[in-house]
């Protein structure tokens, strides 16, 4: 049972470069978040989805785009990638509302030069 | 507004001695709280959570957690640490119909 994989693990971009980071969970789960994590701010969320088809915006959503064309997957695009996105990313998923338990993949480190 | 706030961002025990990391919250109605621990290089993992049932929570590896409403606090504890303790710990909160609000960790040193 594999639960939450993110791809890839470590990425290194120009600024300027576009990239999608792909997040995949296997346990059926409706809601999905991007979340960025930078050292002493914790974990600010970035996008979610409440099922397949939907997405919304969350707390920094500028410079991002996201897609869930399938449940099980949920893709976070740079278009533009600039310094600031140099960060670690990290995709959870929950069985079907914010008030359960949140599975994490094991996050993807991006630098941006 | 609603949020979270732990306070400590670096906290060093002994070994075998009481880990304390301090979570209050800030909300007009009770909220669902949570802690995940982050290893290295890993995500994070659910150590436990209160949803009113009981204020007395207990979770993975010897943790436990107390809601205290009246200090609007979750504050997490183990009565031993353990070296394999160290880590990064979040508290977080989430309310009806609204999305989870991290705080902004607190990395926990074991001195052997």
């Amino acid at each position: 049972n594999a639960g939450v994989t993110q791809t890839p693990k470590f990425r290194v971009l120009k600024t300027g470069q576009s990239m999608t980071l792909l997040c995949a969970q296997d346990m059926n789960h409706e809601y999905m978040y991007w979340y960025r994590q930078d050292p002493g701010m914790g974990l600010r969320l970035i996008h979610y989805s409440v099922g397949e088809g939907t997405t919304a915006k969350g707390e920094v959503p500028d410079g991002y785009n996201v897609s869930r064309l399938k449940k099980q997957n949920f893709l976070l695009g740079l278009e533009s990638a600039a310094p600031s996105q140099t960060s670690v990313y990290f995709c959870a998923s929950t069985r079907d509302s914010w008030n359960t338990e949140a599975f994490f993949g094991q996050g993807t480190r991006l630098t941006v030069v | 507004a609603q949020s979270v706030t732990q306070l400590g961002s670096h906290v060093s025990v002994s070994e075998g001695a009481l880990v304390l990391l301090r979570c209050n919250y800030s909300s007009s109605v009770p909220p669902y709280l949570f802690w995940y621990v982050q290893y290295p290089n890993q995500g994070l993992q659910l150590l436990l959570k209160y949803t009113s049932a009981a204020t007395l929570v207990k979770g993975i590896n010897g943790f436990e957690a107390e809601f205290k409403k009246s200090e609007t606090s979750f504050h997490l504890t183990k009565p031993s640490a353990h070296m394999s303790d160290a880590a990064e710990y979040f508290c977080a909160v989430s309310f009806t119909g609204n999305q989870f609000y991290f705080g902004t960790g607190t990395s926990l040193t074991v001195i052997p």
